[in-house]
């Protein structure tokens, strides 16, 4: 089944406790992103990835980092979370042709920072 | 202000109404215009999507594109309470590259 899967799904942690959310999809797509949503702003994008080794920053970065070593995996670290960054993430990926328009995402993951 | 507007609803409507889901957009270079659905608890799906302008029709669901006036629309015929869900609007296009800039989302519920 072609699928993109996050882990964990929900997490409560402290601040300024580093912690790794993981994002795989078995698509063999080359696009692959990191978005959050939050009542009132949507569906914002944090980074992506246009192939492996190939990053860059969305529309807010800030507090977040990410690596591309393997087309399958875009695990999303935050080093130092703050209580701002509670949210709902998700993973998404698709493949680069056909404008992006069809972007599958994952189940979701609910971030609590204390 | 946001690039796109989208009314977040809450909307209900009784089972067999026509629903219309709209937003409107401030960027003229955006040319991709994406319609998905988000049932609660999971992540978005594509429900459709047009480049340009026009209609494009897909069952029981219509998008239209006006891109003078700048506002996209998602009719939903004969609704059903499986299309109970969150509805997003998505664009791209222009200088954004591989982005998608999407609407907060319209909540709907149809009611059997």
């Amino acid at each position: 089944e072609a699928q993109v899967t996050q882990n964990p799904r929900y997490l409560i942690t402290v601040t300024g406790k580093k912690l790794t959310v993981t994002c795989s999809q078995n698509m063999n797509h080359e696009y692959m992103s990191w978005y959050r949503q939050d009542p009132g702003l949507g569906l914002r994008q944090i980074y992506y990835s246009m192939n492996v080794e190939v990053t860059d920053k969305g529309d807010v970065p800030e507090g977040y980092k990410v690596s591309r070593k393997e087309k399958r995996n875009f695990p999303l670290i935050l080093e130092s979370p703050s209580p701002n960054q509670t949210s709902l993430y998700f993973c998404a990926s698709s493949r680069s042709g056909g404008g992006y328009v069809t972007q599958y995402f994952g189940p979701g993951t609910r971030l609590t920072v204390l | 202000q946001k690039e796109v507007e989208q009314d977040p609803g809450p909307l209900s409507v009784p089972e067999g109404a026509i629903v219309s889901l709209n937003c409107t957009y401030s960027n003229s270079a955006f040319q991709y215009f994406m319609w998905y659905r988000q049932y609660s608890r999971k992540g978005p799906e594509l429900l459709m999507y047009t480049y340009s302008s026009g209609n494009k029709e897909d069952g029981r669901f219509t998008a239209q594109v006006d891109k003078s006036s700048k506002y996209i629309s998602l009719f939903i015929r004969d609704s059903q309470p499986s299309d109970s869900a969150t509805y997003l609007c998505a664009m791209r296009g222009g200088t954004s590259g591989s982005r998608l800039t999407f609407g907060e989302g319209t909540q709907l519920t149809v009611n059997p």
